[in-house]
């Protein structure tokens, strides 16, 4: 999986309780990712990272916020967590070293709110 | 947004045949398509991409075709063995400068029956 770790790898949570999902990297590249995955939609990208610090948001960005205080490290939380939020979330890299496109993907997280 | 459309939804194949999936996309500035292979309760691997200067790329088994013109790109696997099943997702990057933003296609299920 590229060099890439989620944790935990599946989580059950109660409703209204914040979450928080982390990614590391041991590549040292400049992008990373957060998407969710659930069927019917495939892959859609939450929030992603351009550096240190630096972070925007993707398409389902509603009820999620991130924290990139390290280059190999990115944190996604859930402040309350909903129903609506069980999906699986992959977390993803690019870079340089890539050239820059070139997206890998960790082995995913398995989160279910009750 | 970019907006990607993927088709067959499920594919089931005999063993050595060939299978095709394509993909059609919204923003003709979109510059980067990306194909993935996703297996059960893992992340999804990239395993083929093509650049918008290009109209066609292979790796042994597998090619892609773009055809800008029509904002389509198809995913080829010839001679498919039963390892091919899987869950393959289509993607398009926006043209957002470096960032990689990628949006998916929906998923198709390959099956290769003996």
């Amino acid at each position: 999986d590229a060099g890439i770790t989620q944790s935990p790898r599946h989580k059950v949570t109660e409703t209204g309780t914040p979450v928080t999902l982390r990614c590391h990297q041991t590549e040292n590249h400049r992008y990373m990712y957060w998407y969710r995955q659930d069927p019917g939609h495939g892959l859609r990208l939450i929030h992603y990272s351009y550096g240190v610090k630096d972070t925007d948001k993707g398409e389902v960005s509603d009820g999620y916020s991130v924290s990139r205080s390290k280059t190999e490290d990115f944190l996604l939380t859930l402040e309350s967590a909903t129903s609506s939020q069980t999906s699986v979330y992959f977390c993803a890299i690019s870079g340089r070293a890539m050239g820059f496109y070139e997206q890998y993907f960790g082995p995913g997280t398995r989160l279910t709110v009750t | 947004g970019e907006n990607v459309e993927q088709h067959p939804s499920t594919l089931s194949v005999q063993e050595g045949d060939s299978a095709v999936i394509k993909c059609t996309y919204s923003d003709s500035a979109s510059n980067y398509f990306p194909w993935y292979k996703q297996e059960l309760g893992k992340g999804p691997q990239l395993i083929i991409d093509i650049r918008s200067n290009v109209g066609e790329k292979k790796d042994q088994r597998i090619a892609v075709t773009l055809n800008k013109t029509a904002k389509h790109f198809s995913l080829h696997i010839t001679e498919t063995q039963p390892e091919d099943s899987a869950v393959y997702f289509c993607a398009a990057k926006e043209n957002t400068g470096t960032a990689s933003k990628l949006t998916f296609g929906t998923g198709t299920r390959l099956q290769v029956t003996l």
